[in-house]
């Protein structure tokens, strides 16, 4: 079964630090980029930051380019997201998704699988 | 990184068609056809209906369809369904190798 379930969501005070994963199951992980999307509670989704297969690209938005980064673990088929300097308008669910796929007809662009998400809450 | 704009709500009887429109730049939708639609339930994870402007995924109803005329991309759903109702958000790959969603819409079945 094709899955994303994400973890490490909770309470943090402003400026502080925490790291959410990502495991992945039944696709080729190593093969595929990911991506964080946010949602602060009754808002829209905001795309945080996407990481290529091999790891060697990564992008950020501009609201946490410094704050966050983006890596991932190929041997454990997992992702992650370390995020700093937390801020009160970090707070939101936090989804990983797949980004996009390969098939004989080229490149395919879309977020076509999403974890669940975790909930991150920065207040004092 | 600007939101694509979006209506904040439509709204349809069952049976009828309603179109969602999202409108960005020539640097997002209107430079890419990596244009993407996204249905989301209540205190649901996003589901992907249309990717590159007008594909769909297997599994996704043919009663969603997409299409782009320059910087605005639409996703059309036709004979609505109660269980359509939901938010519906596009998305877009854009010029400085980042990606941006819309606003989002939320569908109202009548």
């Amino acid at each position: 079964e094709v899955q994303l379930v994400e973890s490490g969501g909770g309470l943090v005070q402003p400026g502080g630090s925490l790291r959410l994963s990502c495991a992945a199951s039944g696709f080729t992980f190593s093969s595929s980029a990911m991506s964080w999307v946010r949602q602060a509670p009754g808002k829209g989704l905001g795309w945080v930051s996407t990481i290529s297969g091999s790891g060697g690209s990564t992008y950020y938005a501009d609201s946490v380019k410094g704050r966050f980064t983006i890596s991932r673990d190929n041997s454990k088929n997992t992702l992650y997201l370390q995020m700093n300097s937390l801020r009160a308008e970090d707070t939101a669910v936090y989804y990983c998704a797949k980004r996009g796929y390969y098939d004989s007809s080229g490149y395919h662009d879309g977020f076509d699988i999403w974890g669940q998400g975790t909930m991150v809450t920065v207040s004092s | 990184q600007s939101a694509l704009t979006q209506p904040a709500s439509v709204s349809g009887s069952p049976g009828q068609s309603i179109t969602i429109s999202c409108t960005g730049t020539s640097s997002d939708v209107g430079g890419y056809n990596y244009v993407s639609w996204y249905q989301q339930h209540p205190d649901k994870a996003p589901k992907l209906m249309i990717y590159d402007v007008s594909n769909r995924p297997s599994g996704v109803s043919n009663r969603f369809s997409g299409s782009k005329s320059g910087n605005t991309a639409s996703l059309t759903i036709s004979g609505l369904q109660a269980e359509d109702e939901a938010d519906y958000y596009c998305s877009s790959y854009t010029s400085s190798s980042t990606w941006v969603f819309g606003g989002g819409t939320k569908l109202t079945v009548l």
